[in-house]
């Protein structure tokens, strides 16, 4: 099983501040990274895809970079609405396994 | 748009089986995905239980793959989850999710439901 690590566990960072999180693969997952956000009561939205695509609707602010084992997702200027929980997500193809890094929280500082 | 809406009882007895169905609209079930169930525990991190696809194929967690069965319902629109043999350790917010599996963009869920709460307790 292909393991991902994020950190740091938490982050706090001041509004209008850059904030970067980082997710480690245990072995290579080459572009097959996802971010997403969850907000608490709410269901994760998807932000990132294929490493570095924004989804729909997602603001430019947000940028993932990375490939292979090495992974960040910035907010270049954090806004009131982007204090929340981030996952990363890889999926493997071969044997079919899809797995979540444990979270980063971004408080507020 | 394409909406999830997870459904079933909020709270099953130790070593019984936890039941629950993710009814779809705004799309068919039938279209060029994958459908996934996630959960997350109170308090953790979020876990992905498995997925299936229209023709039934399917694709479990290793943890979970003995207890769990994921089954679709064309005529319905709708998948739906079992996890056998519970414990207090299944006691999750349970999530459906249309998960995209593209060779070119990636692969990834782009569309969720809100999620239902299911306790594990006597």
């Amino acid at each position: 099983e292909i393991v991902m690590t994020q950190s740091p566990a938490t982050l706090s960072v001041s509004p209008g501040e850059r904030a970067t999180l980082s997710c480690r693969a245990s072995q290579s997952v080459s572009s097959n990274l996802a971010w997403y956000q969850q907000k608490p009561g709410q269901a994760p939205r998807l932000l990132i895809y294929g490493a570095s695509t924004r989804a729909t609707g997602i603001p430019a602010r947000f940028s993932g970079s990375g490939s292979g084992t090495e992974f960040t997702l910035t907010i270049s200027s954090l806004q009131s609405e982007d204090f929340a929980v981030y996952y990363c997500q890889q999926y493997n193809n071969w044997p079919p396994s899809l797995t979540f890094g444990g979270g980063t929280k971004v408080e507020i500082k | 748009q394409v909406q999830l809406q997870e459904s079933g009882p909020g709270l099953v007895k130790p070593s019984g089986t936890l039941s629950l169905t993710c009814a779809v609209s705004g799309g068919s079930i039938s279209s060029s995905n994958w459908w996934s169930w996630v959960r997350q525990p109170p308090g953790k991190g979020l876990e992905w239980i498995g997925e299936i696809y229209h023709s039934g194929s399917t694709n479990y967690n290793p943890s979970l793959k003995s207890r769990v069965t994921i089954s679709v319902d064309k005529s319905k629109n709708q998948f739906s989850l079992k996890l056998s043999s519970v414990t207090a350790a299944d006691t999750a917010v349970y999530y459906c999710a249309r998960f995209m599996y593209d060779i070119l963009t990636g692969y990834y869920m782009d569309v969720w439901g809100k999620g239902t709460t299911v306790t594990v307790s006597s």
